[in-house]
């Protein structure tokens, strides 16, 4: 029983497409989160969402759109795509009030050709 | 801005040799600390993780991490290292449980026979 998924887990596409990636998680959690990991392993935030509202949003380009339907989803939608773009992105929530740590998924590794 | 450093990309030790990761951080808040293990083509996995309380913290995997503020370090170590231990490891701070993560740079490690 995956706490916190993602699909697809690779996704090719070609430079200019506009393609998406979902997350859901099914651990109540209020807070998800959007990671971007490079091809050197460094892991940057990009966006989180409380309970469906923005609240951080990490200097990330605009052809980048997070939308939130629920607090169970947290969706990535990228326009335009650029070969600097290709990536593992990870999907991850956590609890906004208890002592608990985030969980991730299992990443979407993005390849712009 | 919180920042973590962790020293040396790639650490190689022998099966049964201790396994040591330096982390530092730097955080204008007392600091929420995390280890995060990441084995190929998967999600991250917390190893441990301090909060409050006991400084010597022990997580899964027979690792175990201490705090120590005077030194604004985490490091993160483990008596025996296992063939099944290689992995890319990441330190991370936040200012809460429920908040964002600042990760170091990651660390891999490659356990030798």
């Amino acid at each position: 029983d995956t706490a916190v998924s993602q699909t697809p887990k690779y996704l090719v596409t070609q430079m200019g497409n506009d393609k998406s990636i979902k997350c859901e998680q099914n651990l109540g959690h209020d807070t998800m989160y959007w990671y971007k990991q490079d091809s050197k392993k460094f892991l940057k935030i990009m966006f989180s969402y409380n309970n469906k509202e923005l609240i951080i949003n990490e200097t990330v380009p605009n052809r980048f759109s997070p939308k939130s339907p629920d607090k169970a989803h947290l969706n990535l939608h990228i326009n335009s795509l650029e070969l600097g773009d290709s990536a593992v992105y990870f999907c991850a929530s956590s609890p906004r009030d208890v002592d608990t740590e985030a969980f991730f998924g299992q990443g979407t590794r993005l390849t712009v050709v | 801005a919180q920042s973590v450093t962790q020293l040396g990309s790639h650490v190689s030790v022998s099966e049964g040799a201790l396994v040591l990761l330096r982390c530092n951080y730097s955080s204008s808040v007392p600091p929420y600390l995390f280890w995060y293990v990441q084995y190929p083509n998967q999600g991250l996995q917390l190893l441990l993780k301090y909060t409050t309380g006991a400084t010597l913290v022990k997580g899964i995997n027979g690792f175990e991490a201490e705090f120590k503020k005077s030194e604004t370090s985490f490091h993160l170590t483990k008596p025996s290292a296992h063939m099944s231990d290689a992995a890319e490891y990441f330190c991370a701070v936040s200012k809460a449980a429920g908040n964002k993560l600042t990760f170091g740079g990651g660390t891999r490690v490659l356990v030798k026979p």
